[in-house]
């Protein structure tokens, strides 16, 4: 598709559940990146991926949360036993492999944690 | 302090008129500078980015930016009631990662 596609859009699930979200970004774009924003708040940085580096993961609030992207395309996010404190919009954003260039979101997924 | 700061607002501005939004940053190694429109319930657009010191104008937008202040601002000009949303500084300093701000609010009345 022409832009980043996410899914689930919505994901309600009990507390302590696993949840994954996906995040499928712009063809051709090499970076992708995920970001959380809670009700009311800005976006918090959690997890960038460019071609085949390492992961930034410096963002990721506590070891529940893991993200791959396999292929340098695809990335799943996963929040492992989730809390309540997890409910948030959860939004992927894809850039070139230029570091000048924007980032261009996703939908997101409104995750809810009952 | 926060990386980078922004007035949450609400902003609110008669339509027609100028709204200003300003965003200032710590890291003095940034180097490039987004604006993105949120509008309630939906994801960041892409507004404006800017590199060079001074003033970028795209249709009713004019992004400034002043490095050595270490500010940068967003004016829309002839305001409209759709351009009602929450407005997002993100500044890049070393690396690829965005460092965004708050948001600010705008309110524009009819």
């Amino acid at each position: 598709g022409a832009g980043v596609s996410q899914s689930p859009s919505n994901k309600v699930t009990e507390k302590g559940k696993d949840v994954e979200l996906r995040c499928d970004p712009i063809s051709g774009h090499t970076a992708l990146y995920w970001y959380r924003q809670s009700l009311g708040q800005g976006l918090e940085f959690l997890i960038y991926f460019q071609g085949n580096s390492a992961p930034d993961k410096s963002g990721l609030p506590s070891d529940r949360f893991s993200a791959e992207r396999t292929g340098g395309s695809v990335s799943t996010l996963t929040i492992q036993r989730t809390q309540q404190e997890d409910s948030a919009v959860y939004l992927c954003a894809s850039s070139s492999v230029d570091s000048n260039q924007p980032q261009h979101f996703g939908d997101g997924t409104r995750l809810s944690i009952l | 302090q926060k990386e980078v700061e922004q007035n949450s607002g609400p902003l609110s501005v008669p339509e027609g008129a100028i709204a200003s939004l300003n965003c200032t940053y710590s890291d003095r190694g940034s180097q490039s500078f987004f604006w993105y429109r949120q509008y309630s319930g939906k994801s960041p657009e892409l507004i404006m980015f800017i590199y060079s010191n001074g003033d970028k104008e795209d249709g009713r937008f004019t992004a400034q930016l002043n490095k050595a202040s270490q500010y940068v601002s967003l004016l829309i000009r002839d305001s409209q009631p759709s351009d009602s949303a929450t407005y997002l500084c993100a500044v890049r300093a070393a690396g690829n990662k965005l460092t965004f701000g708050g948001g600010t609010r705008v309110l524009v009345k009819p």
